[in-house]
């Protein structure tokens, strides 16, 4: 079945510095790509996704790439303000198998 | 429309005690998911559901039971619960299985004695 990396477990950003978190996925079957963010306390919600016919995805200050060859995705949050300190999960699907998650990140933005 | 509402939000439990999570969702979704969560951990599958009457074991089934009775609801069941067990547990919908988004509820914390 699928397996996803996901990278660094933890990371700690200034205020207004950018933000990469990178994973990894096993299956080249894979065609689904979307982003979760958690605050604190608070339920998992979508951020961003792309498929895999396409190689990148921008919506304001965050972006994904994805380098199919490689099997590796990431996300991009660019001017980091509090707000984006959360934890964010990666995940990849393909068809006919649920979703599987990475373990996570816990984004620090530090004013 | 209230999406994704599970019950009860918190509860502890004693070793070998049995207890039932509840999960409804308002969106004519097909699809239902059980995860639970984990310092660490992420977010791992414990059981799916393609549709009314379907259930299937996710990455980590093991001590947990479900029903889908209903399309709009989707319930997890621990039989005799372990501390093993103590987590947070999602419940989420999603109106595909391949490319859909999925709606989380806001969480069940569950603490074994």
């Amino acid at each position: 079945g699928e397996n996803v990396e996901q990278h660094p477990s933890t990371l700690s950003v200034q205020e207004g510095d950018s933000a990469v978190i990178k994973c990894t996925y096993s299956d080249s079957a894979s065609n689904y790509f979307p982003w979760y963010k958690q605050e604190l306390g608070k339920r998992p919600q979508l951020i961003i996704d792309i498929r895999s016919n396409v190689g990148e995805k921008k919506d304001q200050r965050i972006a994904v790439t994805l380098n199919k060859t490689a099997k590796h995705f990431s996300l991009h949050i660019t001017e980091t303000q509090p707000e984006d300190s959360a934890v964010y999960f990666c995940a990849a699907i393909s068809d006919g198998t649920p979703l599987v998650f990475g373990k996570g990140t816990r984004l620090s933005v530090i004013a | 429309n209230a999406g994704v509402t599970q019950t009860p939000k918190f509860r502890v439990l004693k070793t070998g005690q049995s207890m039932t999570l509840l999960c409804a969702q308002d969106m004519n979704h097909e699809y239902m998911y059980w995860y639970r969560q984990d310092p660490g951990m992420g977010l791992r599958l414990i059981h799916y559901s393609v549709g009314e009457g379907t259930t299937a074991k996710g990455e980590v089934p093991d001590g947990y039971n479900v029903s889908r009775l209903k399309k709009q609801n989707f319930l997890l069941g621990l039989e005799s619960a372990a501390p093993s067990q103590t987590s947070v547990y999602f419940c989420a919908s999603s109106y595909s299985s391949t490319t859909g988004e999925l709606f989380f509820g806001e969480g069940s914390r569950l603490t074994v004695l």
